[in-house]
């Protein structure tokens, strides 16, 4: 039982490429997020998924799209990474009334 | 915009203290209320829940909440150096949506 798996765990980029951040859980949860962590402060919601084939835009989706490939699967895009967009990205999910969040270990993106 | 507000710290406690992080909330009709520790280079871990007025005890970990005030505390008696790390206050804001906002973490060193 792994719970929350990201991947990669670091990437470099140069600015203009465009990546995939995968995400996967065995926890059958039905929401899954994204988040962004940038020094000093706290966690920013960048999209989430409340169910299978549903996404929603969070506090700074501008730059990023989203995939609910299925139940266990939601993948975050960056087509034209710039930046602005170094930052540590960390996957959660979640299940019931209660929303409590499971997180990945997250993914460390730097911008060149 | 609906805010969660701690302050940034850090809070430096000597060992075998009592650390005090506090937590306000801007919307009233907020219902769920979590702490998450997070220790450097880590991901966030759920450690308190609460739902209801009044207090919640776990070990060494206890959780106030105060809707009135809109308020949000945890304690920690006996601290430990192991206790250092950025402490992350989330609520479950009203509205049907199930997000969480975070705080942007209060660091907290116990220093031996």
């Amino acid at each position: 039982n792994a719970g929350v798996t990201q991947t990669p765990k670091f990437q470099v980029l140069k600015t203009g490429q465009s990546m995939t951040l995968q995400c996967a859980q065995d926890m059958n949860h039905n929401s899954m997020y994204w988040y962004r962590q940038d020094p000093g402060m706290g966690l920013r919601l960048i999209y989430y998924s409340a169910s299978e084939g549903t996404t929603d835009k969070g506090e700074v989706p501008n730059g990023y799209n989203v995939s609910r490939l299925n139940k266990r699967e939601f993948s975050l895009r960056l087509e034209s990474a710039a930046p602005s967009q170094t930052s540590v990205y960390f996957c959660a999910s979640s299940e019931g009334g209660e929303n409590i969040q499971y997180f990945g270990a997250g993914t460390r993106l730097s911008v060149l | 915009q609906k805010e969660v507000e701690q302050n940034s710290g850090p809070l430096s406690v000597p060992e075998g203290a009592i650390a005090s992080l506090n937590c306000t909330y801007s919307d009233r009709g907020s219902q769920s209320f979590f702490w998450y520790r997070q220790y450097s280079g880590k991901s966030p871990e759920l450690i308190m829940s609460i739902y209801s007025n009044g207090d919640k005890e776990d070990g060494r970990f206890t959780a106030q909440l105060n809707k009135a005030s809109q308020y949000v505390s945890l304690l920690i008696r006996d601290s430990q150096p192991s206790d250092s790390a950025t402490y992350l206050c989330a609520v479950n804001m009203g509205g049907g949506a199930q997000k969480l906002v975070f705080g942007q973490g209060t660091r907290l060193t116990i220093n031996p």
